[in-house]
């Protein structure tokens, strides 16, 4: 059964520093990883999906990551704002077992002005 | 708007109570989800449906039961629920569920309290 896990649980920065949230999965046989951010009482809005053939994606700001090998995926953020506090989730899509994603519990970030 | 919209936003219903959840989707897609966000637990897959046939029910009890009349629209029917049930339940939509560049969208939720 695919398990994945986000360290850290939590992050409070300052604004402007670059920031690294890091998620590990425990099957590598997956047919993609995708990052979201859920804010407070919200939904999730997707953010990066990352196929198992590619090894990064990058939007804006952000850069994602993929080491399917060693089932781990890194979100990085540039130049952080106010405005990327959210908690982050990560997710992956395995290629078998449910149809679902299998979420992490996800890294609660606060960006301080 | 996400193209998904849940409704209702907030529910607080007893344990006696019957309710449901609503889902629909304008985004052409084939295959929805439900999913339950409890605090401090991942998010856990409940069902998949995909060309409105079940594909998936993730060991869910039946005090649970979804309905999918279309593939617009997608139903979580609640019956006698348990305190432990209160949680954010999360609607997504895909083109559908059998290719790995499958992204999902995401409705804000239904926040549901069991007194």
């Amino acid at each position: 059964k695919q398990e994945v896990t986000q360290i850290p649980a939590a992050l409070s920065v300052p604004e402007g520093e670059n920031l690294v949230l890091n998620c590990s999965f425990t099957d590598s046989a997956i047919y993609n990883l995708q990052w979201f951010r859920q804010d407070p009482g919200k939904g999730l809005t997707s953010l990066l999906l990352i196929q198992s053939s590619q090894r990064e994606q990058t939007s804006g700001r952000l850069n994602a990551s993929l080491d399917k090998s060693s089932g781990r995926s890194t979100l990085y953020i540039a130049a952080s704002q106010p405005g990327d506090s959210a908690t982050y989730l990560c997710a992956v899509r395995s290629r078998g077992g449910a149809d679902g994603l299998t979420f992490g519990k996800g890294t609660h970030l606060i960006i301080q002005p | 708007e996400t193209g998904v919209t849940q409704t209702p936003r907030h529910l607080v219903m007893g344990m006696t109570n019957k309710k449901s959840l609503k889902c629909e989707q304008h985004l052409g897609h084939n295959a929805m989800y439900w999913y339950k966000q409890s605090a401090k637990k991942p998010l856990e897959l409940m069902f998949v449906y995909n060309f409105k046939e079940q594909t998936e029910n993730n060991s869910v009890p039946s005090r649970f039961s979804p309905e999918c009349p279309n593939s617009s629209h997608l139903f979580l029917h609640l019956h006698t629920l348990q305190p432990e049930d209160s949680a954010l339940y999360l609607c997504a939509s895909s083109q559908d569920y059998t290719t790995g560049a499958n992204v999902l969208t995401f409705g804000a939720g239904s926040r549901l309290t069991v007194l």
